[in-house]
């Protein structure tokens, strides 16, 4: 079990720009989740799967947000054109979906400053 | 919609001191409840949990009940040291708004001096 990992750490970047983050989550994991938090704040949902499957979003996930998991194993999350108020960590958590109570695993994160 | 209402913080404490932090939350349904903390520059590790009401989690001294009746999951730890400071969340999932994915509180900063 190498747990979930994120790529990359720190991301900086100019407003604008196209930005993209991987996660490879728990091998066994089913279910893989996208957070953000920003500095003296809880994770803030923003999209989850069930396998390949993305069964929810969250109102925060713009249109300038899009997510994929493809074959149901890593995930990846794009930002298009930046703005400074995407800066945040983005956080990936994984989890075996299904059983109440089931805690989610979450990566280091990856920050991204939009500068 | 659902809501986890944690103490403000810095909590800022003397090693070997006692620790509270407070957390209620506000959900339709049957949610299980949980704690996480983060140090510094790192992800979420889970610290306990509890699924159902009057059950306790515990972990590594910290201990919280689930109160039902008072929608309450409060952190405590007998005697903290320095290596517990860091930032701590209340969380839940499994309730009507939420049931498939985690809510967390806005987390409490606990600084423990030496």
């Amino acid at each position: 079990d190498t747990g979930v990992s994120q790529d990359p750490r720190h991301k900086i970047t100019k407003r604008g720009q196209n930005v993209t983050f991987r996660c490879d989550p728990i091998s066994e994991h089913n279910r893989l989740y996208w957070y953000r938090q920003t500095l003296g704040q809880g994770p803030e949902f923003l999209t989850y799967f069930q396998n390949e499957a993305q069964l929810e979003k969250s109102r925060l996930l713009s249109d300038r947000f899009s997510a994929e998991r493809p074959k149901g194993s890593f995930s990846t999350l794009e930002i298009q054109r930046t703005e400074q108020g995407d800066s945040a960590m983005y956080l990936c958590a994984s989890s075996l979906g299904g059983a109440a109570g089931t805690e989610a695993f979450f990566g280091q994160g990856t920050r991204l400053t939009v500068v | 919609g659902d809501s986890v209402t944690q103490m403000e913080g810095p909590v800022t404490l003397s090693e070997e001191a006692f620790l509270t932090i407070n957390c209620t939350y506000t959900a339709t349904g049957y949610p299980s409840l949980f704690w996480y903390v983060q140090y510094p520059g790192e992800g979420l590790q889970l610290l306990l949990k509890a699924t159902k009401a009057d059950d306790k989690g515990s972990n590594k001294g910290f201990e919280a009940t689930y109160r039902k009746e008072t929608t309450s999951f409060h952190l405590e730890k007998g005697s903290v040291q320095v290596s517990d400071s860091a930032v701590y969340f209340c969380a839940l999932t499994g309730s009507v708004d939420n049931f498939n994915k985690f809510y967390f509180g806005s987390g409490t900063k606990l600084n423990v001096k030496p």
